[in-house]
């Protein structure tokens, strides 16, 4: 069972909107929430986290907004550039173990 | 460069080969993971270490997958008698608190 989906594989905004991007969760027990971005052929690199004690985190251009009675977390990146053009994963964790439960990804492309 | 590092960043091999696989994870950090990515799909968890101690496996790690961590610093991953299915990018991800940074991965061919 997916235990954390990104229902949208694909996103595409204009340069300097802003770029929502979704994820959803099925399991009670993740408490600590994170985003990564991510190009071909790299490793996944560290956007932004939210804890579950948590509703909203910023940092810079970016923004995590975590709503627990709805199982659901969202990104905003505004303004958009066309330097954020990537797959963006959302990944989910107890703090048992630590282990990331990763979405499919939502590939974001941001048009000049 | 005090990241996350792989090595090789690449492999093709052939089927029924072995491979080995390393992770040098960030020097401070004592939880190290290993995960796999095939395309279209999210990195998936296979085990994890805390210092030198496995303390995990997912059943995505059959009996031709082990992990070692020997010192508590880097650690391998070998696959023995490979098979075309194994062909995935293989992570590396290390943390100290609930944050994991990951290293480039393996891009693993079997052919």
């Amino acid at each position: 069972d997916q235990q954390v989906k990104q229902n949208s594989p694909s996103l595409s905004v204009q340069e300097g909107r802003i770029s929502i991007l979704n994820c959803d969760y099925t399991n009670s027990m993740f408490d600590y929430f994170l985003w990564y971005k991510k190009y071909p052929a790299e490793g996944p690199t560290f956007l932004i986290s939210i804890s579950s004690i948590k509703d909203k985190n910023e940092d810079g251009r970016f923004t995590v907004f975590l709503n627990k009675s709805a199982k659901h977390l969202s990104l905003h990146i505004v303004p958009s550039q066309p330097g954020d053009s990537a797959v963006y994963f959302c990944a989910a964790s107890d703090s048992n173990t630590g282990k990331l439960i990763f979405g499919q990804g939502t590939t974001l492309q941001v048009k000049p | 460069d005090t990241g996350v590092s792989q090595d090789p960043r690449h492999k093709i091999t052939k089927r029924g080969q072995n491979v080995t696989f390393r992770c040098d994870p960030i020097s401070e950090h004592n939880r190290l993971y290993w995960y796999r990515q095939t395309l279209g799909q999210g990195p998936e968890f296979l085990t994890y270490f805390q210092n030198e101690a496995q303390l995990e496996k997912s059943r995505l790690l059959s009996d031709r997958f082990s992990a070692e961590r020997p010192k508590g610093s880097f650690s391998t991953l070998e696959i023995q008698r490979t098979e075309q299915g194994d062909s995935a990018m293989y992570l590396c991800a290390s943390s100290f608190m609930e944050t994991q940074y990951f290293g480039p991965g393996t891009r693993l061919l079997v052919l």
